[in-house]
């Protein structure tokens, strides 16, 4: 069955530079959220979409924007990285029948 | 105070014991709980869900929910080496619309050969 997918799998960027991550919802999932996990963290949410708006807000970083485009899949875009940001982040995805997530492999961000 | 409060562990246990990892959470709105595994640098995996009060059992796994305390547990019988994880509970709501899932912080456990 077809999964999140999420791309890239790793990242390595510079201090100030910018970041895109890319998240594929599973096929007919209409919510997509995004969380980052921090080395020995709890996933902390950070912003979510539905019906490609934007509908909850989480600890996102005013240096993080992201959208959902008519296709459903989402973008993270992160801007004046810092060393901070270096993390796991992951999309969920999940459907109007279910209540539940299914999370893709994760993006691991490093930030040098 | 945080919505969802999980037992930090670490939890350490012998193979082939009998493992309880619990959750609690103040918003009577929960409706759907869930249990996920994380191995090291993985997504979290949906080991299982229940709706509403109940029990639910998958296997060496199973799911209480008691919503009347506002206290979820997932039992693990048997462990085995390959448990070795860590366990996030979350909840959200309902279905329809868009539904928030809200994790607790997660119980690492080690199952010991």
């Amino acid at each position: 069955a077809a999964g999140v997918i999420q791309s890239p799998r790793h990242l390595i960027k510079e201090k100030r530079e910018t970041a895109t991550l890319k998240c594929y919802p599973i096929p007919r999932h209409d919510t997509v959220y995004w969380y980052q996990q921090g080395p020995g963290q709890d996933p902390q949410f950070l912003i979510s979409f539905y019906e490609k708006m934007q509908s909850d807000k989480g600890s996102i970083p005013d240096r993080f924007s992201a959208q959902q485009f008519s296709d459903y899949h989402s973008e993270l875009n992160m801007s004046s990285l810092e060393l901070g940001d270096s993390a796991l982040y992951f999309c969920a995805s999940s459907s109007p029948e279910g209540s539940t997530a299914f999370f893709g492999q994760g993006t691991r961000l490093t930030v040098v | 105070q945080k919505e969802v409060e999980q037992d930090p562990g670490p939890l350490s246990v012998p193979e082939g014991a009998i493992v309880s990892l619990n959750c609690t959470y103040s918003n009577s709105a929960f409706q759907y709980f869930m249990w996920y595994r994380q191995y090291s640098r993985k997504g979290p995996e949906l080991l299982m869900y229940t709706y509403s009060s109940g029990n639910k059992e998958d296997g060496r796994f199973t799911a209480q929910v008691d919503k009347s305390s506002k206290y979820i547990s997932l039992f693990i019988r048997d462990s085995q080496p390959s448990d070795s994880a860590t366990y996030l509970c979350a909840m959200s709501a309902g279905t329809g619309g868009y539904q928030k899932v809200t994790f607790g912080t997660g119980t690492k456990l080690q199952v010991i050969p």
